[in-house]
C-alpha cells in the first residue's frame, strides 16, 4: 500500500459547523503533515506530526486543531471556520522529519466554507 | 529571507521539450525537489536533488547548481497529459520544512 487517502473528498460547512478531515497512511511512515492549498497557490504547511507528537504549528488559527491518533491516522477538527479557510487540503507523509526524501500526498478535500 | 521563483505559465506543443526553471534563497538548504500536479490533484513526486548535476528519469530530467541557487526541470517528447502545475520544492533543514514555490502551469498543445 503506497497511497495516503483523505476523506471526505468535497466538504461544504457553514461558519457555525464543526467538522473533521480524515488522513490515513498504512507505510509506516512516521512524520505526517497537512497543507493548505488556494486556487493556483502552492501548497503551504499547516501542521507536522512526527512519532505522533505536534512538531511544527505554522502559527495556524485555534479554529484549526490538528489529532494524530496513531501513527497511520492524522484528523484536522474544524470549528467555526470562515470563508476565506475554503480550500484544498493536502495531507502528505514520509517516512520521518527531518524530511529524507519525498513526501506522498492524498488527493486532498475541497473544503467550502459558507 | 526564503523566495523561490519560477515562472507563472508556460506553453508548448506536442512532441517538443520545455525547460521549467527554479531559483531559490532560503536559509537552509538540503535538496530540490519537483513535484507535478494536475488541476483539483495531489502533487506527485518527480524528482529530487541534492548535489549539483542532472538526475534522468525516462522523459524528465533535473538539474541542480548549489552554488547558483538554480534548479531547472526538463521534459522531453512532451504529451497532451503533461500539461499540469509544476512545483519546486526545496528542503529547508533550518526550518525543517518544504518550502514550495508558486509553480509552473505548463499547457500542451496539439
Amino acid at each position: 500500500d503506497t497511497e495516503v487517502t483523505q476523506t471526505p473528498k468535497h466538504l461544504v460547512m457553514g461558519m457555525t459547523n464543526k467538522k473533521s478531515l480524515k488522513c490515513e497512511q498504512h507505510m509506516g511512515h512516521r512524520a505526517m503533515y497537512w497543507y493548505k492549498q488556494k486556487a493556483k497557490k502552492p501548497p503551504e504547511l499547516m501542521f507536522v506530526y512526527s512519532y505522533e507528537k505536534l512538531s511544527i504549528n505554522e502559527s495556524v488559527p485555534s479554529r484549526f486543531s490538528p489529532e494524530c491518533p496513531n501513527s497511520s491516522l492524522l484528523n484536522l477538527h474544524l470549528h467555526a471556520l470562515q470563508p476565506e479557510d475554503s480550500a484544498l487540503y493536502l495531507c502528505a507523509s514520509s517516512q520521518e522529519v527531518p524530511l529524507p526524501n519525498e513526501q506522498f500526498f492524498g488527493p486532498g478535500t475541497r473544503l467550502t466554507v459558507l | 529571507g526564503q523566495n523561490i521563483d519560477q515562472p507563472t505559465e508556460m506553453t508548448a506543443t506536442e512532441g517538443a521539450i520545455v525547460q521549467i526553471n527554479c531559483t531559490y534563497q532560503t536559509s537552509g538548504f538540503n535538496g530540490l525537489f519537483w513535484y507535478q500536479q494536475h488541476a483539483g490533484e495531489a502533487p506527485t513526486f518527480l524528482s529530487y536533488n541534492v548535489l549539483d548535476g542532472l538526475e534522468e528519469k525516462g522523459r524528465f530530467s533535473s538539474f541542480l547548481s548549489r552554488s547558483k541557487g538554480y534548479s531547472y526541470l526538463l521534459l522531453k517528447e512532451l504529451q497532451m497529459k503533461d500539461s499540469a502545475s509544476y512545483l519546486c520544492a526545496v528542503r529547508d533543514d533550518e526550518a525543517d520544512k518544504l518550502i514550495f514555490g508558486t509553480g509552473t502551469r505548463l499547457q500542451v498543445f496539439p
